[in-house]
């Protein structure tokens, strides 16, 4: 079984600042990798797909990078905004998906 | 991208009922469902994967006489959770996916939006 972290727990900051949200996991044996956000009460969205032959992926604000062979994965957010506050989970694909605790990321005005 | 659509949304029952959750594939055939927990400040818990047609492979800890998987077809998934307890009241989301990997095709997961149970 996969064990999947994820650093920090929590992140408290304020409107505009780049951020990096850290993942990492047990078994360097993935397919592929997804981020998503999930906000209090709601279901998953997903934000990323990053496949292992994959270094990064880009959407937007959001940036995904890939190092299959550490186990580690990095979502950066640029410019942060308000509207950014929301768990961030990331999801390693091992033929299943386990997640991580995820980040709590609240972004203040 | 895909849309899994996901009811009941939420459901109160009384203990000692069983309650049907069904998770569909809207847009395209999912050859693997997932089916996953999540307690209040915690993380998604994998409970079952389950591949149309066969049966689902439960997650260690997971009490497969008490969650009854079935995936009869490569649109439908239903989660039924027997004899409900208070204590298994918590969030159920299903999850879709395409293809295996390997067998080409996009192996992307599609989540539904869950279905909150509260078991009284």
């Amino acid at each position: 079984k996969q064990e999947v972290t994820q650093i920090p727990a929590a992140l408290s900051v304020p409107e505009g600042e780049n951020l990096v949200l850290n993942c990492s996991f047990t078994d360097s044996a993935i397919y592929n990798l997804q981020w998503f956000r999930q906000d209090p009460g709601k279901g998953l969205t997903s934000l990323l797909l990053i496949q292992s032959s994959q270094r990064e992926q880009t959407s937007g604000r959001l940036n995904a990078s890939l190092d299959k062979s550490s186990g580690r994965s990095t979502l950066y957010i640029a410019a942060s905004q308000p509207g950014d506050s929301a768990t961030y989970l990331c999801a390693p694909h091992f033929n299943k998906f386990y997640f991580g605790s995820g980040t709590k990321l609240n972004v203040k005005p | 991208g895909a849309v899994v659509s996901q009811h009941p949304s939420w459901v109160i029952c009384k203990s000692g009922t069983s309650v049907k959750i069904e998770c569909r594939s809207l847009d395209f055939q999912a050859t693997t469902m997932f089916w996953y927990r999540q307690f209040p400040k915690q993380s998604l818990m994998l409970m079952a994967t389950s591949n149309e047609g066969s049966k689902a492979t439960y997650e260690q800890g997971v009490e497969k006489d008490k969650f009854l998987i079935n995936h009869a077809s490569l649109t439908l998934s239903t989660l039924t959770v027997t004899s409900a307890h208070p204590e298994d009241s918590s969030f159920y989301i299903c999850s879709a996916r395409a293809q295996r990997p390997g067998q080409g095709g996009s192996t992307e997961a599609f989540f539904g939006q869950g279905t909150r149970l509260t078991v009284v």
